[in-house]
């Protein structure tokens, strides 16, 4: 079994769109919740981090963490095409520097406009 | 230059030559690490450098060797790879106390 599980998609849908994005995860000492956001021929850019269970905002992106569920999400509203990408869960133990992360496969975004 | 370099962004080579991957961290950050990206497949880590001294390596196959001279350059060293070492490597720095990296644009390496 994959320490984190992420649906690859792809997933396509209509700019304006609600996009939902998850992962779930099997190790109870992960702390810290990060999504990333890859391009094409791109690496991953930092989107949302964060740090145990709850809700966090950035503009259009909402990221959720149920560690009761052992649940990740990151929600887009008036999704656009530049928000096509592909999107990465990644996870960690540890708070500091040098720490593991554990990535997601990635899910495949696709905003038509 | 800002954030995470990564030169070169494209390399083609035989399996009998020996090249070499650089990365520079314009952040100020103190740890640096290389990953491997394969298509449909997780990001796998390769090496973690913490202030300068290598802390991981995840069983990596001594064809790739990993140089760290101080806290703003990484370098891999790569010789007699096979064609399944194809694949985009990542280069990414972090900073004391948090977990958060920082990725370059990716080395994408062929192997014929």
């Amino acid at each position: 079994q994959k320490e984190v599980e992420q649906d690859p998609g792809p997933l396509s849908v209509p700019e304006g769109a609600i996009v939902s994005l998850n992962c779930t995860y099997s190790n109870s000492a992960f702390q810290y919740f990060m999504w990333y956001r890859q391009y094409s021929r791109k690496g991953p850019e930092l989107l949302m981090y964060t740090y145990s269970s709850g809700n966090k905002e950035d503009g259009r992106f909402t990221a959720q963490v149920d560690k009761s569920s052992k649940y990740i999400s990151l929600f887009i509203r008036d999704s656009q095409p530049s928000d096509s990408a592909t999107y990465l869960c990644a996870m960690s133990a540890r708070g500091d520097s040098g720490s593991r992360l554990t990535f997601g496969e990635g899910t495949q975004l696709t905003v038509n406009p | 230059e800002t954030g995470v370099t990564q030169t070169p962004r494209h390399l083609v080579m035989g399996m009998t030559n020996k090249k070499s991957l650089k990365c520079e961290q314009h952040l100020g950050h103190n740890a640096m690490y290389w990953y491997k990206q394969s298509a449909k497949k997780p990001l796998e880590l390769m090496f973690v450098y913490s202030l300068e001294e290598r802390v991981e390596n995840n069983s990596v196959p001594s064809r790739f060797s990993p140089e760290c001279p101080n806290s703003s350059h990484l370098f891999l060293h790569l010789h007699t790879l096979q064609p399944e070492d194809s694949a985009l490597y990542l280069c990414a720095s972090s900073q004391d106390q948090t977990p958060t990296q920082y990725f370059g644009p990716g080395t994408r390496l062929t192997v014929l």
